[in-house]
Protein backbone atom coordinates (compact mmCIF):
# COMPACT_ATOMS: atom_id res chain seq x y z
CA UNK A 1 0.00 0.00 0.00
CA UNK A 2 1.21 3.56 -1.25
CA UNK A 3 2.17 5.22 2.01
CA UNK A 4 2.81 9.48 1.49
CA UNK A 5 4.29 11.24 4.49
CA UNK A 6 4.88 15.14 4.48
CA UNK A 7 7.36 16.88 6.63
CA UNK A 8 7.14 19.37 8.24
CA UNK A 9 3.55 19.05 9.34
CA UNK A 10 3.35 23.00 10.41
CA UNK A 11 5.56 25.91 9.30
CA UNK A 12 5.30 29.43 9.95
CA UNK A 13 7.17 31.66 7.85
CA UNK A 14 7.95 35.59 7.89
CA UNK A 15 6.89 37.22 4.15
CA UNK A 16 9.47 37.18 1.57
CA UNK A 17 11.28 34.17 2.73
CA UNK A 18 11.74 31.20 0.35
CA UNK A 19 10.95 27.60 1.44
CA UNK A 20 10.87 24.13 1.02
CA UNK A 21 7.88 21.55 1.68
CA UNK A 22 8.52 17.77 1.68
CA UNK A 23 6.73 14.48 0.55
CA UNK A 24 7.76 10.99 0.95
CA UNK A 25 6.16 7.80 -0.48
CA UNK A 26 7.16 4.41 -0.20
CA UNK A 27 6.30 2.55 -3.58
CA UNK A 28 8.22 4.26 -6.65
CA UNK A 29 6.04 2.52 -9.40
CA UNK A 30 3.38 5.76 -9.57
CA UNK A 31 2.47 7.71 -12.31
CA UNK A 32 2.60 10.92 -11.95
CA UNK A 33 2.69 13.35 -8.05
CA UNK A 34 0.42 16.28 -7.85
CA UNK A 35 0.41 18.92 -5.30
CA UNK A 36 -2.39 20.50 -3.92
CA UNK A 37 -3.00 23.60 -2.05
CA UNK A 38 -6.18 23.77 0.62
CA UNK A 39 -7.82 26.87 2.14
CA UNK A 40 -9.59 25.99 5.56
CA UNK A 41 -12.97 24.61 4.98
CA UNK A 42 -12.05 24.71 1.24
CA UNK A 43 -11.62 22.29 -1.51
CA UNK A 44 -8.45 21.18 -3.26
CA UNK A 45 -6.53 23.58 -5.70
CA UNK A 46 -4.04 21.59 -8.19
CA UNK A 47 -1.00 23.88 -8.07
CA UNK A 48 1.55 20.93 -10.22
CA UNK A 49 1.44 18.29 -11.73
CA UNK A 50 5.00 16.09 -12.10
CA UNK A 51 4.76 13.05 -14.56
CA UNK A 52 6.88 9.66 -13.77
CA UNK A 53 8.86 11.09 -16.33
CA UNK A 54 9.81 14.25 -15.44
CA UNK A 55 12.49 15.56 -12.97
CA UNK A 56 10.66 19.59 -12.27
CA UNK A 57 7.77 21.49 -13.30
CA UNK A 58 7.56 25.34 -12.42
CA UNK A 59 4.59 27.81 -12.30
CA UNK A 60 5.27 31.19 -11.38
CA UNK A 61 7.07 31.15 -7.88
CA UNK A 62 6.06 27.53 -7.53
CA UNK A 63 9.11 24.65 -8.26
CA UNK A 64 8.34 21.08 -7.72
CA UNK A 65 10.80 18.75 -8.49
CA UNK A 66 10.37 14.58 -8.50
CA UNK A 67 12.87 12.01 -7.69
CA UNK A 68 11.18 8.59 -8.20
CA UNK A 69 14.01 6.31 -7.16
CA UNK A 70 14.21 7.36 -3.63
CA UNK A 71 10.50 8.39 -3.48
CA UNK A 72 10.69 11.89 -2.63
CA UNK A 73 9.54 15.29 -3.97
CA UNK A 74 9.85 19.13 -3.03
CA UNK A 75 7.77 21.99 -3.04
CA UNK A 76 10.01 24.91 -3.52
CA UNK A 77 7.88 28.29 -2.84
CA UNK A 78 9.95 31.99 -3.56
CA UNK A 79 9.62 35.15 -2.06
CA UNK A 80 6.48 33.42 -0.10
CA UNK A 81 3.84 35.64 0.95
CA UNK A 82 0.53 35.95 3.10
CA UNK A 83 -1.72 34.90 0.77
CA UNK A 84 0.30 32.07 0.58
CA UNK A 85 -0.50 30.57 4.17
CA UNK A 86 -3.08 27.26 3.16
CA UNK A 87 -2.10 23.71 3.40
CA UNK A 88 -0.35 22.27 1.35
CA UNK A 89 -0.97 18.59 -0.22
CA UNK A 90 1.14 15.97 -2.06
CA UNK A 91 -0.17 13.13 -4.15
CA UNK A 92 0.78 10.44 -5.58
CA UNK A 93 -1.23 8.36 -8.78
CA UNK A 94 -1.55 4.41 -7.63
CA UNK A 95 -3.34 3.82 -10.89
CA UNK A 96 -6.68 4.42 -10.35
CA UNK A 97 -7.07 7.03 -7.41
CA UNK A 98 -4.19 9.92 -5.91
CA UNK A 99 -3.20 8.93 -2.32
CA UNK A 100 -2.39 12.01 -0.57
CA UNK A 101 -0.33 13.08 2.52
CA UNK A 102 -1.16 14.40 5.63
CA UNK A 103 -0.23 18.47 4.04
CA UNK A 104 1.76 20.63 5.19
CA UNK A 105 0.20 23.95 7.55
CA UNK A 106 2.07 27.07 5.83
CA UNK A 107 1.60 29.73 7.64
CA UNK A 108 2.92 33.30 6.68
CA UNK A 109 3.56 36.40 8.61
CA UNK A 110 3.68 40.05 7.36
CA UNK B 1 -17.28 25.76 -17.67
CA UNK B 2 -16.62 26.87 -14.12
CA UNK B 3 -15.18 23.80 -12.79
CA UNK B 4 -16.08 20.77 -10.74
CA UNK B 5 -19.46 21.85 -8.94
CA UNK B 6 -20.52 19.98 -5.67
CA UNK B 7 -24.04 20.48 -3.84
CA UNK B 8 -24.98 21.26 -0.94
CA UNK B 9 -21.81 23.00 0.40
CA UNK B 10 -23.06 21.92 4.10
CA UNK B 11 -25.41 19.15 5.26
CA UNK B 12 -26.82 19.09 9.04
CA UNK B 13 -28.10 15.44 9.77
CA UNK B 14 -29.51 13.56 12.84
CA UNK B 15 -28.00 10.31 13.23
CA UNK B 16 -30.00 6.91 11.64
CA UNK B 17 -31.26 9.74 8.60
CA UNK B 18 -30.05 9.17 4.93
CA UNK B 19 -28.23 12.29 2.87
CA UNK B 20 -27.63 12.86 -0.86
CA UNK B 21 -24.81 14.63 -2.42
CA UNK B 22 -24.27 15.74 -5.65
CA UNK B 23 -20.81 16.40 -7.97
CA UNK B 24 -21.49 18.07 -11.19
CA UNK B 25 -17.85 17.26 -13.21
CA UNK B 26 -15.86 19.55 -15.84
CA UNK B 27 -18.03 18.74 -18.73
CA UNK B 28 -15.54 17.22 -21.17
CA UNK B 29 -14.10 14.72 -18.11
CA UNK B 30 -15.01 11.21 -18.42
CA UNK B 31 -13.32 10.04 -14.71
CA UNK B 32 -15.05 11.01 -11.58
CA UNK B 33 -13.99 10.57 -8.05
CA UNK B 34 -15.31 10.80 -4.84
CA UNK B 35 -12.59 11.21 -1.56
CA UNK B 36 -13.31 11.93 2.13
CA UNK B 37 -11.45 13.94 4.33
CA UNK B 38 -11.43 14.31 8.08
CA UNK B 39 -10.09 17.09 10.28
CA UNK B 40 -6.18 17.02 9.99
CA UNK B 41 -5.86 14.19 7.30
CA UNK B 42 -5.52 13.80 3.74
CA UNK B 43 -7.95 13.07 1.42
CA UNK B 44 -8.90 9.21 1.69
CA UNK B 45 -9.93 7.58 -1.83
CA UNK B 46 -14.04 5.98 -1.54
CA UNK B 47 -14.66 4.91 -5.47
CA UNK B 48 -14.01 6.29 -9.33
CA UNK B 49 -16.33 6.10 -12.36
CA UNK B 50 -15.23 5.74 -15.75
CA UNK B 51 -18.51 7.08 -17.48
CA UNK B 52 -21.14 5.57 -16.06
CA UNK B 53 -19.19 2.25 -14.95
CA UNK B 54 -17.81 2.72 -11.21
CA UNK B 55 -14.62 1.09 -11.65
CA UNK B 56 -12.91 0.48 -7.77
CA UNK B 57 -14.64 0.69 -4.39
CA UNK B 58 -12.46 1.53 -1.58
CA UNK B 59 -13.28 -0.68 1.52
CA UNK B 60 -13.50 1.95 3.60
CA UNK B 61 -16.89 2.35 0.87
CA UNK B 62 -19.47 0.65 3.61
CA UNK B 63 -22.49 -0.63 2.44
CA UNK B 64 -24.59 2.33 3.53
CA UNK B 65 -22.79 4.03 1.14
CA UNK B 66 -23.90 4.19 -2.31
CA UNK B 67 -22.77 5.89 -5.48
CA UNK B 68 -23.85 6.76 -8.80
CA UNK B 69 -23.43 8.30 -12.09
CA UNK B 70 -26.05 7.77 -14.71
CA UNK B 71 -25.41 8.45 -18.36
CA UNK B 72 -21.60 9.28 -17.14
CA UNK B 73 -22.81 13.15 -16.39
CA UNK B 74 -23.13 14.30 -12.75
CA UNK B 75 -22.75 11.47 -9.19
CA UNK B 76 -24.35 11.07 -6.36
CA UNK B 77 -23.23 9.97 -3.14
CA UNK B 78 -25.65 8.52 -1.05
CA UNK B 79 -24.79 7.76 2.92
CA UNK B 80 -28.16 5.70 4.45
CA UNK B 81 -28.43 5.40 8.06
CA UNK B 82 -25.61 8.22 9.13
CA UNK B 83 -23.26 7.37 12.21
CA UNK B 84 -21.33 10.22 13.36
CA UNK B 85 -18.04 9.11 12.26
CA UNK B 86 -19.33 9.45 8.99
CA UNK B 87 -18.72 13.82 9.67
CA UNK B 88 -16.49 14.83 7.29
CA UNK B 89 -16.05 16.69 3.81
CA UNK B 90 -16.93 14.38 1.26
CA UNK B 91 -14.87 15.89 -1.92
CA UNK B 92 -15.22 15.30 -5.58
CA UNK B 93 -12.68 15.21 -8.43
CA UNK B 94 -12.93 14.75 -12.08
CA UNK B 95 -10.28 14.11 -15.25
CA UNK B 96 -9.79 13.20 -18.54
CA UNK B 97 -8.49 9.62 -19.06
CA UNK B 98 -6.72 8.35 -16.91
CA UNK B 99 -5.06 10.34 -13.58
CA UNK B 100 -1.78 9.36 -14.68
CA UNK B 101 -2.02 11.18 -18.05
CA UNK B 102 -4.35 14.20 -16.69
CA UNK B 103 -4.50 16.83 -13.40
CA UNK B 104 -7.55 15.79 -11.30
CA UNK B 105 -9.57 19.13 -10.67
CA UNK B 106 -11.81 19.12 -7.26
CA UNK B 107 -14.81 20.94 -6.16
CA UNK B 108 -15.47 22.72 -3.06
CA UNK B 109 -16.77 19.54 -1.13
CA UNK B 110 -20.00 18.94 1.30
CA UNK B 111 -18.78 19.27 4.92
CA UNK B 112 -21.39 17.16 6.10
CA UNK B 113 -22.42 17.09 9.91
CA UNK B 114 -24.28 14.26 12.02
CA UNK B 115 -25.58 15.17 15.06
Amino acid sequence: KQEVTQIPAALSVPEGENLVLNCSFTDSAIYNLQWFRQDPGKGLTSLLLIQSSQREQTSGRLNASLDKSSGRSTLYIAASQPGDSATYLCAVDSGYALNFGKGTSLLVTP
Amino acid sequence: DTGVSQDPRHKITKRGQNVTFRCDPISEHNRLYWYRQTLGQGPEFLTYFQNEAQLEKSRLLSDRFSAERPKGSFSTLEIQRTEQGDSAMYLCASSLGHTGETEAFFGQGTRLTVV
